[in-house]
C-alpha cells in the first residue's frame, strides 16, 4: 500500500524558514516523480513544487521560486520541501504526491502538514 | 496557466439520483502523445483528495463504477449514476499537460 506521510509543519514568524519531510513507504520510490502540494483554508490544492526521479529537472510555482527548494533523498525515500522568506500566504496544508507514471502528475497524497505563517 | 472553470460549484442531489460536474480549461490539455492528463479528484472534510479519476476517462483501481469520466479537448464531465452517501464532499479537476498543474475551484456536493 502506498504511504506518504509528512511531517514538519508549524508556526512560523513572517519572513521565517521551515523544512517539510515526506516519508515514502509501500512502492519503489526512486522510479517516481514526485510533487509537493498545499491547499489554503477554505480553497482548493494549489500544486508547489515537481522533482524528477533523480533529482533533476525540478519546477516550481512561480510564487515560491527562488524561497522554496525541493529535493529528494532516493536512499531513504524521502522527500522534502525547504521553505524560506516564508509569507502569510504561504499558510496552508502542504501534501506530498505521487506522480504514477511521469504523465498524470498525481495519484497518491499524504495526510498533509499544516504550515502557519504568522506574527 | 490554464484556467480550470468547474460548474456547478455546489450540488445538491438526493440518495440515488444522478450527478454531473462540468470541468472546463482555458486551453486544451491535450498532451503531444495524444492523450488528456486530466483527473478528478474527491476530498472529504478533513482528509486529503483520493483521485478517481485520470486521462480524463480512466478509472483508479478501487473506485466504484458509478463513478464515470468523458471530455476531450477543453471540456470534460465527472459523472456519479447513482449518488451514495459517502460521496459527499469536494470534487476537483485538474490539468497535468501544462505546466503548473492546476485545479478547478471545487464542486461541493451534499445529499439534498
Amino acid at each position: 500500500e502506498v504511504q506518504l506521510v509528512e511531517s514538519g509543519g508549524g508556526l512560523v514568524q513572517p519572513g521565517g524558514s521551515l523544512r517539510l519531510s515526506c516519508a515514502a513507504s509501500g512502492f519503489t520510490f526512486s522510479r517516481h516523480w514526485m510533487s509537493w502540494l498545499r491547499q489554503a483554508p477554505g480553497k482548493g490544492p494549489e500544486w508547489v513544487a515537481y522533482i524528477a526521479k533523480d533529482g533533476t529537472p525540478k519546477y516550481y510555482l512561480d510564487s515560491v521560486e527562488g524561497r522554496f527548494v525541493i529535493s529528494r533523498d532516493n536512499a531513504r525515500d524521502s522527500l522534502s520541501l525547504q521553505m524560506n522568506s516564508l509569507r502569510p500566504d504561504d499558510t496552508a496544508v502542504y501534501y506530498c504526491a505521487r506522480d504514477p507514471d511521469g504523465s498524470s502528475k498525481v495519484d497518491h497524497w499524504g495526510q498533509g502538514t499544516p504550515v502557519i505563517v504568522s506574527s | 496557466d490554464v484556467v480550470m472553470t468547474q460548474s456547478p460549484l455546489s450540488l445538491p442531489v438526493t440518495l440515488g439520483q444522478p450527478a454531473s460536474i462540468s470541468c472546463r480549461s482555458s486551453r486544451s490539455v491535450v498532451f503531444i502523445d495524444g492523450k488528456a492528463y486530466l483527473s478528478w479528484f474527491h476530498q472529504r472534510p478533513g482528509q486529503s483528495p483520493r483521485r478517481l479519476i485520470y486521462e480524463a476517462s480512466e478509472r483508479d483501481s478501487g473506485v466504484p463504477d458509478r463513478f464515470s469520466g468523458s471530455g476531450s479537448g477543453s471540456d470534460f464531465t465527472l459523472k456519479i449514476s447513482r449518488v451514495e452517501a459517502e460521496d459527499v464532499g469536494v470534487y476537483y479537476c485538474m490539468q497535468g499537460t501544462h505546466w503548473p498543474l492546476t485545479f478547478g475551484q471545487g464542486t461541493r456536493l451534499e445529499i439534498k
